[in-house]
């Protein structure tokens, strides 16, 4: 099973949709979570923090359920900048060293 | 610009040779790591550096990597004797110890291997 498990679509949505996606992780020791933004061919951003909470930046909603170890982002009226990879992460504990580790992504396609 | 810079951009090299990547963090960043990515897959974790020193190695690497940062700045990342199975974009990224465990990673543009 992999750590970070994301389905890899791609999500084909017309501009103005919702549309959300979802991240599962496997060690229940993880400690943090985030969600990052690779355009093709370009080197990961980070794109928001994910806290218990549940956190909002402008379109996006990020929301983190640990007893399910489930992780999700959400995007409101999406517009065709959003078509990138989302990349699902999580930061685990391992012997003193904090490791990042990526899900394969999913990928968002918006159309006029 | 003061981002991470990772050189060469691209490397086409035949398979048995070496090749050599190195990696300019921000320059306050502490904590330096390794990341290895093909199509359709998320950055796998190859290294990771705190200063100078190489704190954790992923099992992904073999003997054939290896990766330093002699004076805790720069870093350079060399695979001997390249098979196919290396080609791969190669990430570099730093953050900064001081700012908490959440601080983000900051990525390289990579560099784009090819082994022919």
């Amino acid at each position: 099973r992999k750590e970070v498990e994301q389905d890899p679509g791609p999500f084909n949505v017309p501009e103005g949709a919702t549309v959300a996606f979802n991240c599962t992780y496997s060690n229940s020791a993880s400690q943090s979570f985030f969600w990052y933004r690779q355009d093709c061919r370009k080197e990961p951003k980070l794109l928001m923090s994910v806290y218990s909470s549940g956190n909002e930046d402008g379109r996006f909603t990020a929301q983190l359920n640990r007893a399910s170890q489930y992780i999700s982002l959400l995007i409101r009226d999406s517009k065709l900048s959003d078509s990138a990879t989302y990349l699902c992460v999580v930061r685990e504990l391992n012997t003193g060293f904090q490791k990042l580790v990526f899900g394969t992504g999913t990928r968002l396609l918006v159309s006029p | 610009d003061t981002g991470v810079s990772q050189d060469p951009r691209h490397k086409i090299t035949k398979r048995g040779q070496n090749v050599t990547f190195r990696c300019d963090p921000i320059s306050e960043h502490n904590r330096l790591y390794w990341y290895r990515q093909t199509l359709g897959q998320g950055p796998e974790f190859l290294t990771y550096f705190q200063n100078e020193a190489q704190l954790e190695k992923s099992r992904l690497l073999s003997d054939r990597f290896s990766a330093e940062r002699p004076k805790g700045s720069f870093s350079t990342l060399e695979i001997q004797r390249t098979e196919q199975g290396d080609s791969a974009m190669y990430l570099c990224a730093s953050s900064n110890l001081g700012t908490g465990d959440n601080s983000p990673l900051h990525f390289g543009n990579g560099t784009r291997l090819t082994v022919t």
